[in-house]
This record gives C-alpha cells, structure tokens and sequence, in this order.
C-alpha cells in the first residue's frame, strides 16, 4: 500500500514568511497526490491534488506543491504566511482504490 | 456547495454502551467513507461503502461495524464501546462509481467521541 511521511509534526514560521510543508510517498509507481488542511474544530478541506497533468500544481490561498517523481516527494509551499494559515495539514495519496493514505499530519503555527 | 453533516459535535458515553455516529451527504455521493484521526497518527480508514448495502473494511476495522442502508447516510456503530476508542471521527464522501483520480474527498466537521 502506498504510504505517505510528513516531515516534521510541527512547523513554526513568522507572518509574511515562505511556508515550505514536506511531504514524501513511498511508491515505484507515482500515486496520486493531495494536500489537504484542517482549521480548527472543523472538517478537511481539498487544497490541491496532483493527477499527472503538471508537476507544479496550484491550489487555494495562494498555495502550490511541485511533484518531483525522482525525489520521490511532494512539497506544499506558500511564498508568505498569513496568520490564518494556521491549521493541520495533511499529505495523502492513491494508486488505485477508493481510499486514501493519509499522513500523520503538520501542525502549522504563524507568529506575528 | 457539498455539504456532509455528522450527527453530533461532541459525544459522550460510557464503556459498554453501544454508540451510533450518523453521517449524511447532500449530494448523491456514491462513496462514504469513516475515518479515525488521532494526535501524531493522522487519519486512519475504519471502513468504506461504495453503494447502498456494501461495505469494505479499511485498516482499523476492529471494534467497529457500519450501515448504509440509503444512499445520502452512512452509520458508524461501535457495538461496545471502549476508553481505547476515545476519537475524533470524521466521515467523508465522494462522487462518481469507481475510483477516479479526480475524485475529491469532501469531509464533514467530525464527531468528538469520548468513552469514560
């Protein structure tokens, strides 16, 4: 099954700061790929997904995460943190099948 | 808008007691979905139904069960609760028979569970 590692649990930058949120997959055969985040005391929320057509992809509130099939990793980035960035973030993946594999998650903490 | 509604926020209930998580989706989703997500574990899949009356199990289905006897709701049940299922508890849905790539999760905003 594929599985999905988030380097570091928790990441800390200041406001105005580049975001930079690792994600790598373990899979000979690239996976489909997601970033998903969560404020708090609600649900996950789609940020973007990578399905082969472009390595750069671009999602909502100005976040982008580029697939690098021979690092094997797909990064979540933001040029400059806001303080409602602050949430979980999740990295999950696919080959096939109706389920995800979900990271263990990265707790992001803006600071002013 | 998707909108996936869970039944309750916050739940509490004693060991022993049998417990019902309820999960409704508004827009004909063919996929549900029952996930378990706990500090420094990430979100871990308890089961899935692809179609009324279908079920699969994901990777922690022990303890639990569940029902999907119309299309829009998906149950969660834990037949006799236990402290170790103490929880937040998110159900998710998705279009389209099949798996497709495209296929977006969308989640509700998850049920508290604690288990005294």
């Amino acid at each position: 099954a594929q599985s999905v590692t988030q380097l570091g649990s928790h990441v800390s930058v200041s406001e105005g700061a580049l975001v930079l949120l690792r994600c790598n997959y373990s899979s000979s055969v690239p996976p489909y790929l997601f970033w998903y985040v969560q404020y708090p005391n609600q649900g996950l929320q789609l940020l973007l997904k990578y399905t082969s057509a472009a390595t750069l992809v671009k999602g909502i509130n100005g976040f982008e995460a580029e697939f690098k099939k021979s690092e094997t990793s797909f990064h979540l980035t933001k040029p400059s943190a806001h303080m409602s960035d602050a949430a979980e973030y999740f990295c999950a993946a696919s080959n096939s099948g109706y389920a995800l594999n979900f990271g263990k998650g990265t707790s992001l903490l803006v600071t002013p | 808008d998707v909108k996936v509604t869970q039944s309750s926020r916050y739940l509490v209930k004693r060991t022993g007691e049998k417990v019902f998580l309820e999960c409704v989706q508004d827009m004909d989703h063919e996929n549900m979905f029952w996930y378990r997500q706990d500090p420094g574990l990430g979100l871990r899949l308890i089961y899935f139904s692809y179609d009324v009356k279908m079920k699969e199990k994901g990777d922690i289905p022990e303890g639990y069960s569940v029902s999907r006897e119309k299309k829009e709701r998906f149950s969660l049940i834990l037949e006799s609760a236990s402290t170790n299922q103490t929880s937040m508890y998110l159900c998710a849905s998705s279009s389209e028979r099949g798996w497709d790539p495209n296929n977006e999760q969308f989640f509700g905003p998850g049920t508290r569970l604690t288990v005294l």
